[in-house]
């Protein structure tokens, strides 16, 4: 069961350029989550979405964009990459009907450098 | 601003002791409660939950805490072993089932 994947793992990126990090779950979870972690801090949401075609903006959304076209994926695009956001990269997955409780679960990560 | 805070950055607790993570909140609409355990290069792992409607919730080893009107919850790990060295974070979630993270506990149990 592979749960949440995330590619790549490490990628190291020009200021300026742009790149698709890539997550998709197969756990058939509405909710996806785009999350950031920087050193010593927790994790801030970035983009979330409740179903395919529905996406809303999380705590720190600047310099980001996503899509939901399917149930399984959630791609983050980064737009002329900067210095700034340079950080670990999460991606999650949960299921939610009628304001159930369930966990996220979270992919392995994708470490982020912009030189 | 920080709506979910663990003020502690570290703990190191000797192997068999109790290990006790503190976690405190800001937002009132928050109705569920996690603790998530982190190893180095690898993603949050679920732990242990709790709904606000309750004030303990026991697994194992484990004891999640949750005091509403002091806005603090707590994670008792009991006995503690070497293996549960890792990083602790407190989530909370709000409206949207958008989950707010804490800073982070690093645990060091010491054999």
């Amino acid at each position: 069961n592979a749960g949440v994947t995330q590619t790549p793992k490490f990628h190291i990126l020009k200021i300026g350029q742009s790149m698709t990090l890539q997550c998709t779950q197969d756990m058939n979870h509405n909710y996806m989550y785009w999350y950031r972690q920087d050193p010593g801090m927790g994790l801030k949401l970035i983009y979330y979405s409740v179903g395919a075609g529905i996406t809303d903006k999380g705590e720190v959304p600047n310099g980001y964009n996503v899509s939901r076209s399917t149930t399984e994926d959630f791609p983050l695009r980064l737009e002329l990459a900067a210095p700034s956001q340079t950080s670990v990269y999460f991606c999650a997955s949960s299921y939610s009907r009628g304001g159930g409780n369930t966990e996220a679960f979270f992919g392995q990560g994708t470490r982020l450098t912009v030189v | 601003d920080q709506q979910v805070k663990q003020n502690s950055p570290s703990l190191s607790v000797q192997e068999g002791r109790i290990s006790i993570l503190n976690c405190d909140y800001t937002n009132s609409m928050f109705d569920y409660f996690l603790w998530y355990k982190k190893y180095p290069a690898e993603g949050p792992t679920f732990l242990i939950s709790i709904s606000s409607i309750k004030d303990k919730n026991e697994d194992g080893r484990f004891t999640v805490f949750l005091n509403k009107s002091a806005k603090h919850l707590s994670l008792h790990i009991v006995p503690s072993q070497p293996g549960d060295s890792a990083v602790y974070f407190c989530a909370a979630r709000g409206t949207g089932n958008q989950f707010y993270f804490g800073t982070g506990t690093s645990l060091t149990v010491i054999p």
